[in-house]
């Protein structure tokens, strides 16, 4: 079945940079999205992305459907303490209901 | 509009005992599915349905069962719950394949 490779892992912070984490695939998605999850809670989407090439933003972040089709980035811009929490890329295959999921970028923010 | 609600949100269950994770939306959503999430792993499709009446396998389904009798309801079955299926579980919903999944806010399952 597809499988989505996320990276980095875990990343830890300080208050005010930069952040960037990806999702790539050797299979071809016609939907990406980045939600995020707080401790105890759901995931919470983020961003939508539906067609390739398409670059969206909400607020500090900025999300990238891959021209390829097979990857999608995430940035946050200026972190701030309560960007932390784990983040999720997903992908859709057309045609098909399965939603999968990356196995989650850990981010940490040090005030 | 409550969303995406699970029940319980916590369960301790011996090995061999069954029980039935409940959810429920009341968006009207055609679409439901239900997630198992291990540390490391991410989160992985148990089971889904596209419509009442429908169902479907996912990607780890096996030692689970589920049914969908209404648009509002899609319960997760253990029959017999063994310790690896200690692991928070996630339903979520969404209106469309291209609508975005809403989920709730889980329910951590521990088998001993």
């Amino acid at each position: 079945g597809q499988q989505l490779n996320q990276s980095p892992q875990s990343m830890f912070i300080q208050e005010g940079e930069d952040v960037s984490m990806n999702c790539t695939s050797s299979s071809i998605f016609n939907t990406w999205l980045w939600y995020k999850q707080d401790p105890g809670e759901g995931p919470v989407l983020l961003i939508a992305l539906y067609k390739a090439g398409e670059l969206t933003s909400n607020g500090r972040l900025t999300a990238q459907f891959g021209i390829t089709r097979k990857d999608s980035f995430l940035n946050i811009s200026a972190s701030i303490p309560s960007d932390v929490g784990i983040y999720f890329c997903a992908g859709l295959v057309g045609g098909s209901e399965k939603l999968v999921f990356g196995k989650g970028t850990k981010l940490t923010v040090n005030p | 509009n409550a969303g995406v609600t699970q029940t319980p949100k916590f369960q301790v269950l011996k090995t061999g005992q069954s029980m039935t994770l409940q959810c429920a939306q009341d968006m009207n959503h055609e679409y439901m599915s239900w997630y198992r999430q291990d540390p490391g792993m991410g989160l992985r499709l148990i089971h889904y349905s596209v419509g009442a009446g429908i169902t479907d396998q996912g990607e780890v389904p096996n030692g689970y069962n589920v049914s969908r009798s209404t648009t509002e309801d899609f319960p997760l079955r253990l029959l017999s719950a063994a310790p690896s299926q200690t692991s928070v579980y996630f339903c979520a919903s969404r209106q469309g394949t291209r609508s975005p999944l809403h989920f709730g806010n889980g329910t951590r399952l521990t088998v001993t």
